[in-house]
């Protein structure tokens, strides 16, 4: 079992370029939720899902898309990345139920934009 | 969702209790506390929750005071393994909300 996998791990961009950060989990879990963390801080909400084909912002969603076009992958893009998206990206994924189950994150991709 | 706030930094023997506050006075009545933890800038990996009563489980334990506006987590007997950053955080009783971080406490257990 899996879990949460996250790919790729590393990434080195160059100002401009884009790319697609994918999350897979095979849990059946109807919600995930991409963060971002930035060195000495916590993680901050990008973008969430609560179900196949629906997303929704969260609190620093500028620069970024998703799509949830399977319930088992999340999609994070960056379309034209910048310096100041070098940050350390994690998934998550939550069972379907109230704010009461637990939350599984993945490893983290670490994307560093020149 | 509510905000919390916690200590930045701790300190603890190995094999000593570690306990870590929070503090979250404007907590409401649909709201969870929850505890994750991240080592080495790992993922966030999943401690403890808890909505009014005490809670143990394998790693800790959490204690809620009886007006819900505090919390402590107890690791009974903190190891080398246990030094990490603690988050502390309050999420509503809905489905599909998301957890939302604070900066947490970072812990450290020293020999």
């Amino acid at each position: 079992n899996a879990g949460v996998t996250q790919t790729p791990k590393f990434r080195v961009l160059k100002t401009g370029q884009s790319m697609t950060l994918l999350c897979a989990q095979d849990m059946n879990h109807e919600y995930m939720y991409w963060y971002r963390q930035d060195p000495g801080m916590g993680l901050r909400l990008i973008h969430y899902s609560v179900g196949e084909g629906t997303t929704a912002k969260g609190e620093v969603p500028d620069g970024y898309n998703v799509s949830r076009l399977k319930k088992q992958n999340f999609l994070l893009g960056l379309e034209s990345a910048a310096p100041s998206q070098t940050s350390v990206y994690f998934c998550a994924s939550n069972p379907q139920g109230r704010g009461n189950t637990e939350a599984f994150f993945g490893q983290g991709t670490r994307l560093t934009v020149v | 969702d509510a905000k919390t706030t916690q200590p930045t930094s701790m300190d603890c023997a190995e094999g000593r209790a570690a306990n870590l506050p929070c503090n979250h006075s404007t907590i409401s009545g649909n709201e969870y506390v929850y505890w994750y933890r991240q080592i080495h800038s790992q993922g966030p990996q999943y401690i403890i929750h808890g909505l009014k009563n005490n809670e143990t489980n394998e790693m800790a334990s959490l204690i809620i005071t009886e007006d819900r506006k505090s919390s402590t987590l107890i690791l009974p007997h903190a190891t080398l393994r246990d030094t990490a950053v603690y988050y502390c955080i309050v999420r509503y009783n809905q489905a599909g909300t998301a957890l939302i971080f604070g900066k947490g406490t970072t812990l450290s257990v020293s020999s």
